[in-house]
């Protein structure tokens, strides 16, 4: 049974600092990876997916890292902003039926 | 992309009652998912609910519980029945992109069962 692990659960950085979230999943044979920001009150909102033959994505500050034989993922966020604190959830897709498997979360705070 | 509603946005319901939650998606799909996330916890997934077809269930999720409908390629239905307190959660509907695997979310129907 896949399980989805995020460490840390919580982060609290200064403003401008460049952090790592990290994602480890048990079984190696996903087919994909995404991961998403909830926002408190919202919904998620998709940031990165990442294919199972793929090694990184990029999207602004936002780089995602895929390391299927060790299943680890990675989010750097660069030059943190405020406005980037949220929850970020890794998940993992084990078929091409677009089930999900999430992560507990990271809850991000970044302070002015 | 597409863009997810869903109705009603939060509730507060009394044990024993039953609440349908609906979700409409401005674009045709082919799978629905719903996901429940209980309160500090992440999202699990409920069903797949396929047009035409009946939904599959996950494991520790029943029909006679969560009773789901999916009358066309725009829309579904999840249904919390016999509601205790225990089901307050968070309910989100997702569905795949048309030509990607990324999954959109809607917004979430926040219940509370007093």
């Amino acid at each position: 049974k896949q399980e989805v692990t995020q460490i840390p659960a919580a982060l609290s950085v200064p403003e401008g600092e460049n952090l790592v979230l990290n994602c480890s999943f048990t079984d190696s044979a996903i087919y994909n990876l995404q991961w998403f920001r909830q926002d408190p009150g919202k919904g998620l909102t998709s940031l990165l997916l990442i294919q199972s033959s793929q090694r990184e994505q990029t999207s602004g500050r936002l780089n995602a890292s895929l390391d299927k034989s060790s299943g680890r993922s990675t989010l750097y966020i660069a030059a943190s902003q405020p406005g980037d604190s949220a929850t970020y959830l890794c998940a993992v897709g084990d078929n091409q039926g677009g089930k999900l498997i999430f992560g507990q979360g990271t809850e991000l705070s970044v302070k002015p | 992309s597409a863009v997810i509603s869903q109705k009603p946005s939060r509730d507060i319901c009394q044990r024993g009652t039953s609440l349908t939650i609906q979700c409409q998606v401005d674009s045709q799909v082919t799978m629905m998912f719903w996901y429940r996330q209980q309160p500090g916890q992440s999202l699990t997934l409920i069903a797949t609910a396929n047009q035409g077809s009946e939904a599959t269930y996950e494991s520790g999720f029943v029909i006679d519980k969560f009773p789901i409908s999916r009358p066309n390629l725009t829309f579904s239905t999840l249904t919390v029945s016999n509601m205790s307190p225990e089901d307050s959660s968070i309910y989100l509907c997702s569905v795949e992109g048309d030509f990607t695997d990324t999954q959109y979310f809607g917004p979430g129907t926040r219940l509370t069962v007093l």
